[in-house]
């Protein structure tokens, strides 16, 4: 069956340190692949989706991610964190391709907490 | 352009009772996904609407139901309600069943 892991349930970075989320995901295929945040009260915000091609996606924020199949991984990074980065963040895999259904998985989250 | 809404934003309702909530989707979409968030959990694919029919469930029973309208917005239906079913429930509208997804606000549904 289809998941998505996310083993860090809480994370706590200072304010200019670099940032790793990991993700890791159980597919048979090549999936899509989206890394979402959502604060406080607030719906989810798509940060950056990976489909094909060039590994290294760039998203909004300043996130990227890299998409390793080998290791079945698609962990989000930023090089400096800012405190209005602290929320929580999903990553997701989309199931169906070529217009079928896409249905989200989504792992359990991330919860980032920013130190000044 | 206007995004997705959704409405009410709480609600509070007793065990057994029936409850509706509204989404209404993104301007030039034509699909409609809804989703369980359970407190501290990720969200969960409940159904996807797709110009008016049904495109796919997940693991829920059939007192989940929903309906899409003509002008795309959507209905998630919950009869029989279950403490269990306290949650947020997001609503996501795309252009097609595989396009990007982009979500509401959530409506906070609390069960007594």
């Amino acid at each position: 069956a289809q998941s998505v892991t996310q083993p860090d349930i809480h994370i706590t970075v200072s304010e200019g340190a670099s940032l790793e989320l990991r993700c890791n995901y159980s597919y048979g295929a090549t999936p899509y692949l989206f890394w979402y945040v959502q604060s406080p009260g607030q719906g989810l915000q798509l940060l950056l989706k990976y489909f094909s091609g060039d590994t290294l996606v760039q998203g909004i924020k300043g996130f990227e991610a890299e998409f390793k199949r080998s290791q079945s991984s698609f962990n989000l990074r930023k090089p400096s964190v800012h405190w209005s980065d602290a929320a929580e963040y999903f990553c997701a895999v989309g199931l169906g391709r070529g217009g079928a259904t896409n249905k989200l998985i989504f792992g359990t989250g991330t919860l980032l907490a920013v130190q000044p | 352009e206007t995004g997705v809404t959704q409405s009410p934003t709480h609600l509070i309702k007793t065990r057994g009772q029936q409850v509706t909530l509204r989404c209404s989707s993104q301007s030039g979409h034509n699909t409609v996904s809804w989703y369980q968030q359970a407190l501290g959990q990720g969200p969960q694919f409940i159904f996807q609407y797709y110009r008016e029919e049904e495109n796919g469930r997940g693991n829920f029973p059939p007192r989940f139901s929903g309906l899409q309208f003509p002008n795309y917005s959507s209905e998630l239906n919950v009869n029989a309600l279950e403490l269990d079913d306290s949650a947020l429930y997001l609503c996501a509208s795309s252009l097609g069943g595989a396009g990007e997804q982009f979500f509401g606000p959530g409506t906070r549904l609390t069960v007594l």
